[in-house]
């Protein structure tokens, strides 16, 4: 099955700060790869939705200023976090849709972000 | 995209079946079941996924009800390392078809 990373697996930063995570497809060409956020013991909530070549689609409630999505490869999503703060602290998981069969999507290990 | 129901929770103990149920009685036709797993402090796991018909994969097996209202997935013989939470996820085929994660049911896995 496909395979996604990403880097890194773990950041923790100052408020105010801002923090790049990369999430890379590493064998297949991802025109459409998904950022979720998961608050301890809470479930995954998608963020956005990442198109290779064109602006993301934000979710409902998410700030699209706040949070940076560039998706300029097929094989690359990076999620910016600008001016992260205390809340901002959470496990960053990004998926692709491996266009194969019936959509299965494959995700990436997660970032534990913690601002301090 | 229909919405499910799960358990919270389950027990099951190392070496038996874990049967894990769904509900999605609204589910419409075009809309696949998928199933995935999330380990603690892991990006969630593909299992399986079905339309009408029974499944089965190296992992585990998925059994949709004639109606497909509900379903259920089987892990023949659990082990400790399939103590996580399990979602089950309705979404419609096409690749920019999202999913969206319910509470899922945790299973534990005991000796």
């Amino acid at each position: 099955g496909a395979v996604v990373s990403q880097h890194p697996s773990w950041v923790i930063c100052k408020s105010g700060t801002s923090v790049k995570i990369e999430c890379r497809s590493l064998d297949f060409q991802a025109t459409t790869m998904f950022w979720y956020r998961q608050f301890p013991k809470q479930s995954l909530m998608l963020m956005a939705t990442s198109n290779e070549g064109s602006k993301a689609t934000y979710e409902q409630g998410v700030e699209k200023d706040k949070f940076l999505i560039n998706h300029a490869s097929l094989t690359l999503s990076t999620l910016t976090v600008t001016s992260a703060h205390p809340e901002d602290s959470s496990f960053y998981i990004c998926s692709e849709n491996s266009g194969r069969t019936d959509n299965e999507q494959f995700f990436g290990p997660g970032t534990r972000l913690t601002v301090l | 995209d229909a919405k499910t129901t799960q358990p919270p929770s389950m027990d099951c103990a190392e070496g038996r079946a874990a049967n894990l149920p769904c509900n999605h009685s609204t589910i419409s036709g075009n809309e696949y079941v998928y199933w995935y797993r999330q380990i603690h402090s892991q990006g969630p796991q593909y299992i399986i996924h079905g339309l009408k018909n029974n499944e089965t994969n190296e992992m585990a097996s998925l059994i949709i009800t004639e109606d497909r209202k509900s379903s259920t997935l089987i892990l023949p013989h659990a082990t400790l390392r399939d103590t996580a939470v399990y979602y089950c996820i309705v979404r419609a085929r096409g690749t920019a078809s999202k999913l969206t994660f319910g509470t899922g049911t945790r299973l534990q896995v005991t000796l």
